[in-house]
């Protein structure tokens, strides 16, 4: 069955430092990759997709993500973080042989201190 | 241009009762996906409705139905509620396959008692 897996359930990281979010998949295929950011209170707003391509995506708000065939990884990175990405983060893939549904996994909560 | 509105934002229901939720698409779009997103947990998928047909489900048993009406906005209906429906109900609209990625809206909290 299809899988995807944030290991991190929470990530504290410093205003002005760098951040990875790891995120892994299980799929038979190349999947469609999405990341998404949700604030409290809001839906979620997609930052980066894979589909194809230049393995290197860039995103909005200066994050990047990297697809890594050989490891069945997307990571989600940003050279500096600021107080106002704090948020929690989704990794979903997109099954795109059916109905085009996404797998979500658990999210990262992103704590950033001052 | 608009996005994706729910409604209502939070309501509250006993057990065994009936509740629908409600959701706008956003202009242009035609697919309406609904997902439930259980506290401290990543969505799931319930179903999506493409033109007005069921275009695919998720697990979830025949109490959760749905509607997509020709103006593309949709409903999602639960009947006999149970405690482990309360969550975030997650609409997302989107163009055909929706390849390019869900607009999302804000949710909608329900919580069974």
């Amino acid at each position: 069955a299809q899988s995807v897996t944030q290991p991190d359930i929470h990530i504290t990281v410093s205003e002005g430092a760098s951040l990875e979010l790891r995120c892994n998949y299980s799929y038979g295929a190349t999947p469609y990759l999405f990341w998404y950011v949700q604030s409290p209170g809001q839906g979620l707003q997609l930052l980066l997709k894979y589909f194809s391509g230049d393995t290197l995506v860039q995103g909005i708000k200066g994050f990047e993500a990297e697809f890594k065939r050989s490891q069945s990884s997307f990571n989600l990175r940003k050279p500096s973080v600021h107080w106002s990405d704090a948020a929690e983060y989704f990794c979903a893939v997109g099954l795109h042989h059916s109905n085009y549904q996404l797998i979500w996994g658990a999210g990262t909560k992103l704590i950033i201190k001052p | 241009e608009t996005g994706v509105t729910q409604s209502p934002t939070h309501l509250i229901k006993t057990r065994g009762q009936q509740v629908t939720l409600r959701c706008s698409s956003q202009s242009g779009h035609n697919t309406v996906s609904w997902y439930q997103q259980a506290l401290g947990q990543g969505p799931q998928f319930i179903f999506q409705y493409y033109r007005e047909e069921e275009n695919g489900r998720g697990n979830f048993p025949p109490r959760f139905s749905g509607l997509q009406f020709p103006n593309y906005s949709s409903e999602l209906n639960v009947n006999a509620l149970e405690l482990d429906d309360s969550a975030l109900y997650l609409c997302a609209s989107s163009l055909d396959s929706g390849l390019d990625g869900y607009t999302f809206g804000s949710g909608t909290r329900l919580t069974v008692v």
